[in-house]
C-alpha cells in the first residue's frame, strides 16, 4: 500500500520569506511524486512532479521540490512567498509499478502568506 | 470547454435516494479518474478508466457505487441508496493517457454532494 503524510495542517509565512511545505511518502518500488494546489472554488491544479533524474524539480509559479530518497521526503519550497500563494497544498504519490495510475494524496497543508 | 467539466456543481439529496454525477473530460483524453474528497481530507481514489473500461475500481467503497464510461468520453458516477456518509466533493480528472509518468491529471472543480 502507498501512503503520504503531510505533518503540518497549517503553515504561516511572511511575504518575501522562504516557504517549505513538508511531505513524506511510503510506496513499493520507485515513487512518482506530485504536488497539487487547490484554491477556493477551483479545481486541483498541478504544480510539479518527480519521476526520475535530478532530485530538485522546478514547477509552476516559482515552486520547487526536493526528492530525498533516504528520508522518503518530497518537500515543496519557494524562495520568496507571495500573498497569492495562500492556498491548500496536496502532496501525492503513485507507485511506478502496478498502481502507476492511482494517486494517493496527503491530507493537505493550508498555506497562509501574511502581508 | 478547455478543462474537465463536472455537473452538477452542487447536489443535495435525501438519504436513500439515487444520484448520478457527470464528468466531461478534456477532449481526446483516454484516461479518466474519479476521486472523493471529504471535508478536511485529501482526495481518495475511487476508479480509473482507460477508454471505455474500468481498469482499476479498487477504490469504490461498496457496491452502492458504480461508474460507467460507455463511449470512452463522458463518465457517470452512480450512487444508489445514498447515505449521509457519502456527503463529499466528488472530483473527476482526465489525462491524455494512462500512467502518470509522462503526463499529468487535470482535475475538474468537483460536485459537492450533500445527503440529508
Amino acid at each position: 500500500a502507498q501512503s503520504v503524510a503531510q505533518p503540518e495542517d497549517q503553515v504561516n509565512v511572511a511575504e518575501g520569506n522562504p516557504l517549505t511545505v513538508k511531505c513524506t511518502y511510503s510506496v513499493s518500488g520507485n515513487p512518482y511524486l506530485f504536488w497539487y494546489v487547490q484554491y477556493p472554488n477551483r479545481g486541483l491544479q498541478f504544480l510539479l512532479k518527480y519521476i526520475t533524474g535530478d532530485n530538485l524539480v522546478k514547477g509552476s509559479y516559482g515552486f520547487e521540490a526536493e526528492f530525498n530518497k533516504s528520508q522518503t521526503s518530497f518537500h515543496l519550497k519557494k524562495p520568496s512567498a507571495l500573498v497569492s500563494d495562500s492556498a491548500l497544498y496536496f502532496c501525492a504519490v503513485s507507485g511506478s509499478s502496478g498502481s502507476a495510475r492511482q494517486l494517493t494524496f496527503g491530507s493537505g497543508t493550508q498555506l497562509t502568506v501574511l502581508p | 470547454g478547455a478543462g474537465v467539466s463536472q455537473t452538477p456543481s452542487n447536489k443535495v439529496t435525501e438519504k436513500g435516494k439515487y444520484v448520478e454525477l457527470r464528468c466531461d473530460p478534456i477532449s481526446g483524453h483516454t484516461a479518466l479518474y474519479w476521486y472523493r474528497q471529504s471535508l478536511g481530507q485529501g482526495p481518495e481514489f475511487l476508479i480509473y478508466f482507460q477508454g471505455t473500461g474500468a481498469a482499476d475500481d479498487s477504490g469504490l467503497p461498496n457496491d452502492r457505487f458504480f461508474a460507467v464510461r460507455p463511449e470512452g468520453s463522458v463518465s457517470t458516477l452512480k450512487i444508489q441508496r445514498t447515505e449521509r456518509g457519502d456527503s463529499a466533493v466528488y472530483l473527476c480528472a482526465s489525462s491524455p493517457s494512462g500512467g502518470l509518468m509522462n503526463t499529468e491529471a487535470f482535475f475538474g472543480q468537483g460536485t459537492r454532494l450533500t445527503v440529508v
